[in-house]
This record gives C-alpha cells, structure tokens and sequence, in this order.
C-alpha cells in the first residue's frame, strides 16, 4: 500500500497564497489523493480529489475558490490563494488503498498557520 | 443535510472493550454503495483508518487491528457500532466516523468526533 508524506508545517501570510504538499510512496504514480481540512477542535472536512490531471468529482461542501488542486508524478498539491484566518488548520491528504490491508492511508498531516 | 454523531465511554481502563456508537441522518445506510467507516486519530498523531461496513453488510478491518474490532450496524436506528476489545493506553485517541457515498469515494461527511482515553 502507498506512504503519503507530507511536511508537518506550513505557514502564510494574510492574503499570500501557500501550496501543500503530499507525496506518494515510489509505484502509486497513479494515485488519487484526498486533501481534508481539519480545524482546531473539530473534525475533518472534505475539501477534494486530486489526480494526476488535477480535480477529480467535485469539492466538498462550502469549500470556497480560492482552493485548487493539482497533481504530477507522485506529488499531489492543495493551493489556497487569498489565505483568510479560517484557513488555519490542519490538512490531511489520504488515498484510498480499495483493497487488501487497509482501505485508506493518511499522511502526517501540515499545520498550516496563518501569520 | 448529512450529519454524523459519535458517542461513547470517555474513559475506559486498560483491557477494557470499548464501544463506540455513531449515529447519522441525512442519508440511508440501506442505500446501494453506501458506507460507514471509523477513524481514530491519537493526539498531535495522524489519522488511522480502522474499520469499514457497507449498505450490504460487507464489512472491512485494518489488518493490524482486524482481531480486536467489530462493526455492525442498525439500519433502522441510523446507526452503526464499533467495538474494540482489551483497550491499552496506545489507543488514547479520538475516534470519528465518516461517510462513503460509494466505495471508492472519499469520506465526504465527518462527525465531530469522541475523544476517548484510556487509564487505570
């Protein structure tokens, strides 16, 4: 099954824009990778799949434009543009295995702070 | 609109078996290609999948938990329990539960999950 890595930390300026980053394990070229949103004290929050020819379905509920996802090679990315306060939070990307050991791999996980 | 509600012990002693409800509206587990799925996540640690049931009652194990877990569900009470049996203080965690559309899809809907901690 694949490895997902992500840095454990981030951070951006009010309004600048910032990329994560989740890296798949060497094989699992082509993986779909889903990036969650999880702020403080809540649960995560599904923002969307990414393939290697970007957004795959749709993005989750009330997930605004300024996300966008791209992919190549084994490396999938979540951009936020036009960061706000409400973007700080930690982002968990995970790949759906659909078979054998377990289903769903997760990153670390990025704490993205907003400065 | 979907939502999903964990409940259970907040305090369980080690060998303990834990039992965790999650209980959902919004949507029917007897649905074709609907699914539950239970994920822990330790403190300040990454998430863990650990268990997945299917509107058809097919059901699914994290490899290295599959002998301590079991998931039912009750359809008519929009619910569906996770058990985990001799608890040690490694599975301090909180545990959410979430929602497949389909398998395959991503877990679109989360609870707010039920932190649970395991001491003597």
């Amino acid at each position: 099954q694949p490895v997902l890595t992500q840095p454990p930390s981030a951070s951006a300026s009010l309004g600048a824009s910032v990329t994560l980053t989740c890296t798949l394990s060497s094989g699992y070229s082509n993986y779909k990778v889903d990036w969650y949103q999880q702020r403080p004290g809540k649960g995560p929050r599904f923002v969307m799949r990414v393939g290697t020819g970007g957004i795959v379905g749709s993005k989750g509920d009330g997930i605004p434009d300024r996300f966008s996802v791209l992919g190549s090679g084994l490396n999938r990315y979540l951009t936020i543009k036009n960061i706000q306060e409400e973007d700080e939070s930690d982002y968990h990307c995970g790949a759906d295995h659909g078979s054998g050991s377990n289903f769903v791999v997760f990153g670390g996980g990025t704490k993205l702070t907003v400065l | 609109q979907v939502t999903l509600r964990e409940s259970g012990p907040a305090l369980v002693k080690p060998t303990q078996t834990l039992t965790l409800t999650c209980t959902f509206s919004g949507f029917s587990l007897s649905t074709s290609g609907m699914c539950v799925s239970w994920i822990r996540q330790p403190p300040g640690k990454a998430l863990e999948w650990l268990a997945r049931i299917d509107w058809d009652d097919d059901k699914y194990y994290s490899t290295s938990l599959k002998t301590r877990l079991t998931i039912s569900k009750d359809t008519s009470k929009n619910q569906v329990v996770l058990t985990m049996t001799n608890m040690d203080p490694v599975d301090t965690a909180t545990y959410y539960c979430a929602r497949i559309p389909g398998s395959g899809w991503p877990f679109d809907y989360w609870g707010q999950g039920t932190l649970v901690t395991v001491s003597s």
